[in-house]
């Protein structure tokens, strides 16, 4: 069956270190993976994309990774800070489907301590 | 610049009623998408609109419906509610259907069946 996975429900991590997410996905071809990120009682915000030809992607504090091989996208934030707590989507657009929506895992709730 | 609007923010409904919700994209954007989205979980995509036709559907019952105006806004119909129907219903437009561009998402609608 089609899955993508979001290894951890939460993350704790102190302020100023990297937060490392991990999302997995089976049986899918992505055509490119998205992530996003959710604050309580919003909308997801789009942060940043990368097509399946492309290994790593970078913005500000920001990295994304994609290994087609795995099955495995990683997102790094830097030097973390407590407004950085939120919950983080990973999605992606299939590339075995005719439009562009997005199939999404159930999310990663990250708290930065200070 | 307006971002993604939904109306209304908040509804109660009961068993059996049907609901209508709204939204406006980002201006400029011309394909609307709608999902649904259950306490801890992603979002799921109900049904994708581009030039007033649904372009994509998801895995929900006849019971979800859309439309789409020619101003590009959009509306969700459900008939029929069920319990299992209360969620955060999110509405999210892009340029251009087919094309690799991120989803702008609005706060979304919160839906409570009674």
């Amino acid at each position: 069956s089609q899955k993508i996975e979001q290894n951890s429900e939460a993350l704790n991590i102190q302020e100023g270190k990297t937060a490392t997410l991990t999302c997995n996905y089976t049986n899918y071809s992505p055509a490119y993976l998205q992530w996003y990120r959710q604050d309580p009682g919003r909308g997801p915000v789009f942060l940043l994309l990368i097509r399946e030809n492309e290994k790593e992607k970078r913005k500000e504090r920001l990295k994304v990774t994609f290994d087609t091989t795995l099955k495995q996208s990683l997102f790094h934030i830097t030097a973390s800070q407590p407004a950085d707590s939120a919950t983080y989507l990973c999605a992606l657009v299939s590339l075995n489907q005719a439009g562009t929506a997005l199939i999404f895992g159930k999310g990663t709730t990250l708290s930065v301590s200070s | 610049d307006a971002g993604v609007t939904q109306s209304p923010t908040h509804l109660i409904k009961t068993r059996g009623q049907q609901v209508t919700l709204r939204c406006s994209p980002k201006s400029g954007h011309d394909t609307v998408s709608w999902y649904q989205q259950a306490l801890g979980q992603g979002p799921q995509f109900i049904f994708q609109y581009y030039e007033e036709e649904e372009r994509q559907r998801g895995n929900f019952p006849d019971r979800f419906s859309g439309h789409q105006f020619p101003n590009y806004s959009s509306e969700l119909n459900v008939n029929a509610l069920l319990l299992g129907d209360s969620a955060l219903y999110l509405c999210a437009s892009s340029l251009r259907q087919g094309s690799n561009q991120p989803q702008h998402f609005g706060d979304g609608t919160r839906l409570s069946i009674l």
